[in-house]
């Protein structure tokens, strides 16, 4: 059983378009983070989101955590070839600080 | 570079031999994380530090798998009689608080 689904798995768009990547539990998370992975490579930090209802922006990256601390969000405005990658939401459980993570939502920009 | 390290990068074995990889964390963390990761999936925790105690262990953890954290500074993990099964990336991450930094990984092939 998959604790946390995101959604979609694949999504290949063409450069300048917006999308959306979901992540959806029906667990309660303390703290929820958003990673991109690159083949071969550890997956990077983009955002730590810990607040219900909170929002962050990181230049066309918007992230919103859910207000029950369930679900998060990841919008990307006018997406470039750069962004291409693997876009992996973690949760945190109970202030485990362990984290549980997605499946990953794989991106392709087209130029 | 201050960012997390881990050593090595790849490791190709045979079925049956041990293999011992090394993750120097960021310096000031005291927590300090071990996750695998296989294709198409996202990470899994395997066990975490808190400077050096070893405080949580995953049943993936089974009896050939130790990790150490002798000074509450560097970690190894050590697999032992390694399986076809146990071929997967190996991630180290560490933190000071929610947020979680990883290490480029080892990947680790038994044949």
């Amino acid at each position: 059983t998959q604790l946390l689904e995101q959604s979609p798995q694949f999504l290949s768009i063409q450069e300048g378009e917006n999308l959306t990547v979901y992540c959806n539990s029906s667990s309660v998370f303390s703290s929820l983070q958003w990673y991109r992975q690159e083949p071969g490579e550890g997956p990077v930090l983009l955002v730590t989101v810990v607040t219900g209802g909170e929002v962050k922006k990181l230049k066309r990256l918007t992230f919103q955590f859910g207000d029950a601390r369930k679900d998060s969000s990841l919008h990307i405005t006018a997406a470039q070839p750069g962004d291409t990658g693997l876009y992996l939401c973690a949760g945190e459980l109970d202030s485990s600080y362990k984290l549980i993570f997605g499946s990953g939502t794989r991106l392709l920009v087209r130029p | 570079d201050t960012g997390v390290s881990q050593d090595p990068r790849h490791k190709i074995t045979k079925r049956g031999q041990n293999v011992t990889f090394r993750c120097d964390p960021i310096s000031e963390h005291n927590r300090l994380y071990w996750y695998r990761q296989t294709l198409g999936q996202g990470p899994e925790f395997l066990t975490y530090f808190q400077n050096e105690a070893q405080l949580e262990k995953s049943r993936l953890l089974s009896d050939r798998f130790s990790a150490e954290r002798p000074k509450g500074s560097f970690s190894t993990l050590e697999i032992q009689r390694t399986e076809q099964g146990d071929s997967a990336m190996y991630l180290c991450a560490s933190s000071s608080d929610q947020a979680q930094y990883f290490g480029p990984g080892t990947r680790l092939t038994v044949l």
